[in-house]
């Protein structure tokens, strides 16, 4: 049982290129979340998903699409990234249970855009 | 607009000592009140929780104080030690009637050290 897994770790990026950052889940979680983290700002929900096919825009959406089309997947893309997306991105997971509403985290992937 | 003011930034305590951190909220619709542990290189993990029903949960060393009258909530670390030294986040959501919720609405963490 990995849990939450985030694929890549590191990434150096160019401005105006593109990437895509993988996350995956084994504990058949319905929601998924996507946050960035930087410094003195604490963690910001960027989108999130509450099923399968399904997304919806959190706190700081711009710049960013996600797609959910497996259940165990959340893929979030940045299609012209900019300096201002240098940051560490987490994944999280949570059951869709009313007795329950932990959000379980990735490690994170530290993004660098020059 | 910050929806979750958190205080303070940082924090040393003496070991044995009593590690308190606040939090107040703004919107009244928040109706679960997370605390999340975060050490360095990790991502944040889940340390103790509330709903507005119960003033106050106690696990161990940690309690929550929850106040919602003046919307406040509040982090105790009993006998604090070294090793609870990292990043404490408090967060908010609104949870769904079927289960799940929104996602979380986090302070902007406070760095706390534990002094041996």
């Amino acid at each position: 049982n990995a849990g939450v897994t985030q694929t890549p770790k590191f990434r150096v990026l160019k401005t105006g290129q593109s990437m895509t950052l993988l996350c995956a889940q084994d504990m058949n979680h319905e929601y998924m979340y996507w946050y960035r983290q930087d410094p003195g700002m604490g963690l910001r929900l960027i989108h999130y998903s509450v099923g399968e096919g399904t997304t919806a825009k959190g706190e700081v959406p711009d710049g960013y699409n996600v797609s959910r089309l497996k259940k165990q997947n959340f893929l979030l893309g940045l299609e012209s990234a900019a300096p201002s997306q240098t940051s560490v991105y987490f994944c999280a997971s949570s059951y869709q249970a009313s007795s329950s509403y932990e959000q379980y985290f990735g490690p994170g992937t530290r993004l660098t855009v020059t | 607009q910050q929806q979750v003011k958190q205080s303070p930034q940082s924090l040393i305590v003496q070991k044995g000592g009593i590690s308190i951190i606040n939090c107040a909220y703004e919107n009244t619709a928040f109706d679960y009140f997370p605390w999340y542990q975060q050490f360095p290189g990790k991502g944040p993990a889940l340390l103790i929780a509330i709903r507005p029903d119960v003033s106050e949960k106690k696990e161990g060393r940690f309690t929550i104080s929850f106040n919602k009258s003046a919307k406040q909530f509040s982090l105790h670390i009993m006998d604090s030690q070294p090793g609870d030294s990292a990043t404490y986040f408090c967060a908010a959501s609104t949870m769904y009637s079927g289960g799940g919720a929104d996602g979380l609405t986090f302070g902007k963490g406070t760095h706390l050290i534990i002094q041996p």
